[in-house]
């Protein structure tokens, strides 16, 4: 099926490890976008790449690194994890930043740090 | 980016039309009001987008009234699988693209 694909589903890190989220787009969307999503609460924006070959800081950037490999790819990468990351990842791509097409969301990558 | 508050829960019978209100005083003239719905072990899916007045689609409709600093997301005559979280977003969409605040959402419980 046609959307966003993460990798992996599940993956459980001991502290110090590293560790990077794979995300695939088919929709030809421009920008993308890394969320992360704790219990009962809403989704807060680490990363997102507004067009292939450029990145910026979202709202929690802090223990992070990401890579638009290209414009179907977008990686995120934890170089040091912290029970913190603890979290439940997404991954979400729209179109081109300057139009209000909506975002279309992969479901999930669920990570622990122990 | 516009602040939004909506409650934080709801609960419904099955047939019946919920409404959703959200609060966004701040709202800017180039801010478009937008509404998700993300079920448990998934993520968020578009449900609908407007900018004045009334907007429907198939799912659902949402009223925004003439100042804008609120908006209400209708279902109409809900169903158990409407029971998810709902979150209402402000902000530039034509120039910040995904840089939008999800607040907690509202979580609906629908029952039989």
């Amino acid at each position: 099926n046609a959307g966003v694909t993460q990798t992996p589903k599940f993956q459980v890190l001991k502290t110090g490890q590293s560790m990077t989220l794979q995300c695939a787009q088919d929709m030809n969307h421009n920008s993308m976008y890394w969320y992360r999503q704790d219990p009962g609460m809403g989704l807060r924006l680490i990363y997102y790449s507004a067009s292939e070959g450029t990145t910026d800081k979202g709202e929690v950037p802090n223990g992070y690194n990401v890579s638009r490999l290209n414009k179907r790819e977008f990686s995120l990468r934890l170089e040091s994890a912290a029970p913190s990351q603890t979290s439940v990842y997404f991954c979400a791509g729209s179109g081109t930043v300057g139009s209000n097409q909506p975002q279309h969301f992969g479901d999930g990558t669920r990570l622990s740090i122990l | 980016l516009a602040k939004t508050t909506q409650p934080i829960s709801m609960d419904s019978y099955e047939g019946q039309e919920v409404n959703i209100t959200c609060s966004h005083n701040n709202i800017a003239t180039n801010d478009y009001i937008t509404w998700y719905q993300q079920f448990p072990s998934q993520g968020p899916r578009f449900i609908i987008q407007g900018y004045k007045t009334k907007v429907t689609n198939e799912v659902a409709s949402l009223f925004i009234p003439a100042d804008r600093k609120s908006s209400t997301l209708s279902l109409p005559r809900v169903s158990l699988s409407d029971t998810a979280v709902y979150y209402c977003l402000v902000g530039d969409v034509y120039n910040q693209g995904g840089k939008l605040i999800f607040g907690q959402g509202t979580e609906l419980s629908v029952k039989p």
